[in-house]
């Protein structure tokens, strides 16, 4: 089983609509972050948490919002989506002591 | 704020072939350094990582580290049709309490067989 899962793996939204994407971990790391990929660029760091009630701005967090309820639970908000945000999201964590990133499968998400 | 610059942006090796792919980046205090590979539509593999200056080799595939020049490459050893993929360079600083990685905007490789 995957240490990172995200869901749901595809999402269409309506703009102006609330998307919510959820990450979930198995593995117990502090770190979590939520990437976003535009085709043919790299990811870009959305936001990220140290762990249960932090959540901290990345280098693109405008019309995000992120919320780390649990070890366990880290997601993003998209309050009012817009066509700007279709995209795919990455949802990683990292384990410092053994330099391992762990990555989730990704989010499809299409804003109409 | 690190900037990453991937080059070249495309490459094209017959199979067999060398295959080099170059990363820059811009925070001198980075000290690590990751290469993945991702096929069309799927998500990420990491191939290699790297910490220190000088070579790391993981299978047929070896990063070279020179911190001084900002600069890290990754060497693909008997490339096949199947590492056709876009290959994305990511730096950090990882023995920070954040540890993100910054990406590349990745090179897109084809193998010919």
């Amino acid at each position: 089983e995957a240490a990172v899962t995200q869901s749901p793996r595809n999402k269409v939204a309506v703009t102006g609509g609330k998307v919510t994407l959820s990450c979930n971990q198995t593995n117990n790391h502090n770190n979590m972050y939520w990437y976003r990929q535009d085709t043919g660029h790299g990811l870009r760091l959305i936001h990220y948490s140290y762990g249960a009630g932090s959540t901290e701005k990345g280098d693109i967090p405008d019309g995000y919002k992120a919320s780390r309820p649990s070890q366990e639970n880290f997601s993003l908000i998209l309050e009012l989506a817009t066509p700007s945000q279709t995209s795919v999201y990455f949802c990683a964590n990292r384990d410092r002591e053994n330099t391992e990133v762990f990555f989730g499968k990704g989010t499809r998400l299409t804003v109409v | 704020q690190q900037k990453v610059q991937q080059s070249p942006e495309s490459l094209t090796v017959s199979e067999g072939a060398m295959a080099s792919l170059n990363c820059t980046f811009s925070d001198g205090t980075s000290d690590n350094f990751r290469w993945y590979r991702q096929h069309s539509g799927k998500g990420l593999e990491m191939l290699v990582s790297i910490f220190s200056d000088g070579e790391k080799e993981e299978g047929r595939f070896t990063a070279h580290l020179n911190r001084a020049s900002l600069h890290v490459s990754l060497h693909i050893r008997e490339p096949q049709p199947s590492d056709s993929a876009v290959y994305l360079c990511a730096v950090s600083r990882w023995n920070t309490n954040t540890g993100k990685l910054t990406f590349g905007d990745g090179t897109v490789l084809t193998v010919k067989p």
